[in-house]
């Protein structure tokens, strides 16, 4: 079955550089959601599209934007990158806003130097 | 607000062992609760969830949790652990507002001794 796909996989920028992270979610998927995952720590919330609107915003620095498009894939735009952007960043999608299970994908990880 | 409590950091069991992992979560309503594994580098993998219904769940892999209203929590149970289930385990609880957004816990790692 179709999962949800990430690219890049492994992602080293230096501080200050600009980096985008795709997100293909499972085919039919209308919903996305990022997180992100520090070092040891648990994921957290950053952004949630549905229906290409977005529907939530959590913790997400104002140097993060992201948007879904017409084909339902998302991209987070990260900006201004500093140390502590260095991260394992997850798109999970789901069917549907609501009590529907969210599938993850493999992630991202960006590293900052 | 909405927390998760995961009050074990790493659990270390032998193999064949049973296992139970703790979850406490603090919410208004009733919550929606996950259980998620992650193996070290790899993505979230959901084990099982719980909505509303049969307090017991069954997930994959095994795995059980009982959803215990009165004490708020949502353990995580296996009767008898391999060595591949060692990787870190997240309770969450998905918000029902504008999103439906997942609150992590922070985690136990699952050590298995062989």
């Amino acid at each position: 079955a179709a999962g949800v796909i990430q690219s890049p996989r492994h992602l080293i920028k230096e501080k200050r550089e600009t980096a985008t992270l795709k997100c293909y979610p499972i085919p039919r998927h209308d919903t996305v959601y990022w997180y992100q995952q520090g070092p040891g720590q648990d994921p957290q919330f950053l952004i949630s599209f549905y229906e290409k609107m977005q529907s939530d915003k959590g913790s997400i620095p104002d140097r993060f934007s992201a948007q879904q498009f017409s084909d339902y894939h998302s991209e987070l735009n990260m900006s201004s990158l500093e140390l502590g952007d260095s991260a394992l960043y997850f798109c999970a999608s789901s069917l549907g806003q609501g009590l529907y299970e969210q599938y993850f994908g493999p992630g991202t990880r960006l590293t900052v130097t | 607000a909405q927390s998760v409590t995961q009050p074990d950091i790493h659990i270390t069991v032998s193999e064949g062992a049973s296992l139970e992992l703790r979850c406490n979560y603090s919410y208004g309503a009733t919550p929606y609760l996950f259980w998620y594994v992650q193996s070290p580098g790899q993505g979230l993998q959901l084990l099982l969830k719980y909505f509303s219904g049969d307090t017991l769940v069954q997930g994959i892999k095994g795995f059980e949790a009982e959803f215990k209203r009165s004490q708020s929590s949502f353990n995580l149970r296996k009767p008898s652990v391999h060595w591949s289930d060692a990787a870190e385990y997240f309770c969450a609880v998905g918000r029902m507002d504008s999103s439906y957004k997942l609150i992590f816990g922070s985690g136990t790692r699952l050590l298995v001794r062989p």
